[in-house]
């Protein structure tokens, strides 16, 4: 199995509350993905990186910003949590773009 | 953007039959990537297979074997022999040759019948 691990694991949150979650991996892969995980949408993907510092926007970015200072971290960051944002989370990483990804085990975010 | 269809939210199958799952994808692209991930209970979600659009031969993992039909833009998955443990959700994933976006299907939920 990759090296992948989310935390934390499960998180409840009031409505406006900032949360991170991150994402470690001791595989050194070049790219790593956040996606969220809805029922009735699969998975969607919220941004990714393709190095330290070299980030951009997937499809559901809206109110989420991320870092990536390290090649082994990449943080999720709600600046202000919202009931929408009530998912799961899933970090992915991938050696390089033509690779296959390799999931986390995912964080259960809940904002009240 | 793209879309990834799966048709089949729920499938079951007795163990040690065969079952299809079903995908089907809108592209205008000539190369791209195609793959199906299965999700556990356990939730981490793990590659099956994978195939190249350019690739004319249907992939094969094991029991696990694509019918990638190019033209019609499907890609089903088939599992031969089922076993107890395939039971899982099962999505269908494409990604373009140069971009760097995944697009999912909503998943195709499976059960395996002992």
């Amino acid at each position: 199995d990759a090296g992948i691990t989310q935390s934390p694991r499960h998180k409840v949150t009031e409505t406006g509350t900032p949360v991170t979650l991150r994402c470690h991996q001791t595989e050194n892969h070049r790219y790593m993905y956040w996606y969220r995980q809805d029922p009735g949408h699969g998975l969607r993907l919220i941004h990714y990186s393709y190095g330290v510092k070299d980030t951009d926007k997937g499809e559901v970015s809206d109110g989420y910003s991320v870092s990536r200072s390290k090649t082994e971290d990449f943080l999720l960051t709600l600046e202000s949590a919202t009931s929408s944002q009530t998912s799961v989370y899933f970090c992915a990483i991938s050696f390089d773009r033509d690779y296959e990804q390799y999931f986390g085990p995912g964080t259960r975010l809940t904002v009240t | 953007a793209q879309t990834v269809t799966q048709s089949q939210p729920e499938m079951s199958v007795q163990e040690a039959e065969t079952v299809t799952l079903s995908c089907t994808y809108d592209t205008s692209e000539s190369d791209y990537y195609l793959f199906w991930y299965k999700q556990p209970p356990s939730r981490q979600m793990i590659l099956v297979i994978r195939q190249e659009a350019y690739k004319q031969q249907n992939a094969t993992e094991n029991r696990f074997s694509v019918n990638f039909q190019k033209a019609a833009k499907s890609f089903s998955l088939k599992i031969s022999d089922s076993q107890l443990g395939d039971a899982a959700m099962y999505f269908c994933a494409y990604r373009r040759a140069t971009g760097n976006q995944f697009y999912f299907g909503t998943g195709t939920s499976l059960t395996v019948i002992p």
